[in-house]
């Protein structure tokens, strides 16, 4: 089945400065690939998603890549601010037969933003 | 207001004691799914449900049931906890499966095993 890894699995960076969360996936019938966020104590809220047919977009400080040939996606925040601080998640959905439910995520990553 | 509700919060139970978590949402969303959150596996999907009466297994189902008798409810039911259950489970929704940008995630439940 399909297997996402997600690396770093901490991230600290300066504010200001960009960070940037990789992930790749096992199958190349995955098709959806989204990001989200959680704070702590809270629950998961997407931040942004990307199709295959799409090789990147971008809302506001916040972009991701996807490479299908390579399988690897990114997450790209620039201008990093205090409250990007959080744990991040990438995830990939497969295709069985027309129907996207199986979701698979990456173990995540603890995103610090330092003052 | 538009959301995904889960109860209990937190629950602590025993070996073998049968329960039922619940998860509505008032949004008419066609996809729910339940998750577990664990430290160290991030999260892994248990059950999902494209639409009424149609449930298909996620990543980690066993140990696990559900029903979609309702649109609004997808409950997640123990027959049998164990101790390896305890964790923190997520409902989630959003209308025409996982081809949209928008995911609701209900608040979660705390669930311990003894």
């Amino acid at each position: 089945g399909e297997n996402v890894e997600q690396h770093p699995s901490t991230l600290s960076v300066q504010e200001g400065d960009s960070a940037v969360i990789k992930c790749t996936y096992s199958d190349s019938a995955s098709n959806y690939f989204p990001w989200y966020k959680q704070e702590l104590g809270k629950r998961p809220q997407l931040i942004i998603d990307i199709r295959s047919n799409v090789g990147e977009k971008k809302d506001q400080r916040i972009a991701v890549t996807l490479n299908k040939t390579a399988k690897h996606f990114s997450l790209h925040i620039t201008e990093t601010q205090p409250e990007d601080s959080a744990v991040y998640f990438c995830a990939a959905s497969m295709n069985y037969g027309g129907s996207q439910g199986n979701l698979i995520f990456g173990k995540g990553t603890k995103l610090s933003v330092k003052p | 207001e538009a959301q995904v509700t889960q109860n209990p919060r937190y629950l602590i139970t025993v070996t073998g004691k049968k329960l039922t978590v619940t998860c509505s949402q008032n949004m008419n969303h066609e996809y729910m799914s339940w998750y577990r959150q664990d430290p160290g596996l991030g999260l892994r999907q248990i059950y999902y449900s494209m639409n009424v009466e149609v449930t298909d297994k996620g990543d980690v189902p066993e140990g696990y049931k559900v029903s979609r008798k309702e649109k609004r409810n997808f409950p997640l039911i123990l027959e049998s906890p164990s101790p390896n259950q305890t964790s923190l489970y997520f409902c989630a929704s959003s209308p025409f499966g996982l081809r949209t940008d928008t995911q609701y995630f209900g608040p979660g439940t705390r669930l311990t095993v003894l």
